[in-house]
């Protein structure tokens, strides 16, 4: 049972515009949220994160939103640029620490040039 | 080392055959977790090490899966008698010590499995 959903296999968007990504999650547990980037060939690479006390996390051009009532988060990139194409996988943990991940299933971003 | 290392990148096995995956964690990092990622998927839980003693299991597919981290550094994931499902990226990630670091997990490049 898939416990984060990134319903959004794949996003193109031109250079310069928003980059929306979304992701839903069905545990109520869950008290922390991670976005991670990924390039072909490699790990993921941490992006972002927010915890479940606040409603926005933003660093640079990445902002994180969570809606705790709707169990849902998304990740704006403003302005996109053609190195932001990568693979980004939302992911949630019960609390921070050492605790296991669990992911989304990946939204494919292209941008444009 | 600077980051989170795998070996080998890549593997291509037979069915049937033994495997071992290596990981080595940044220096330092007393956690470390080990994730499946099949074609198309994101990463799954494995198991997860607090230096030497393996605290949970529970994501190991079958007993085919073991994994180790005998002196709380470098760990070994082993999957016996491989077979055609178990072909995915085996990602590796360390946790450590955070006063400066954010929260986060830091992840290896990854070993692609092959089974044939």
């Amino acid at each position: 049972d898939q416990q984060v959903k990134q319903n959004s296999p794949s996003l193109s968007v031109q250079e310069g515009r928003i980059s929306i990504l979304n992701c839903d999650y069905t545990n109520s547990m869950f008290d922390y949220f991670l976005w991670y980037k990924k390039y072909p060939a490699e790990g993921p690479t941490f992006l972002i994160s927010i915890s479940s006390i606040k409603d926005k996390n933003e660093d640079g051009r990445f902002t994180v939103f969570l809606n705790k009532s709707a169990k849902h988060l998304s990740l704006h990139i403003v302005p996109s640029q053609p190195g932001d194409s990568a693979v980004y996988f939302c992911a949630a943990t019960p609390q921070t620490g050492a605790n296991n991940l669990f992911f989304g299933t990946g939204t494919r971003l292209t941008v444009i040039p | 080392g600077a980051g989170v290392s795998q070996s080998p990148r890549y593997k291509v096995a037979k069915r049937g055959q033994d495997v071992a995956l290596r990981c080595d964690p940044i220096s330092g990092h007393v956690s470390l977790f080990w994730y499946q990622q099949a074609l198309g998927q994101g990463p799954e839980f494995l198991t997860y090490f607090q230096n030497e003693a393996q605290l949970d299991k529970s994501g190991l597919p079958s007993d085919r899966f073991f994994a180790e981290r005998p002196e709380g550094s470098v760990s070994t994931l082993k999957i016996q008698r491989t077979q055609q499902e178990d072909s995915a990226v085996y990602l590796c990630a360390s946790y450590g010590p955070v006063a400066v670091e954010k929260e986060t997990q830091y992840f290896g490049p990854g070993t692609r499995l092959l089974v044939l």
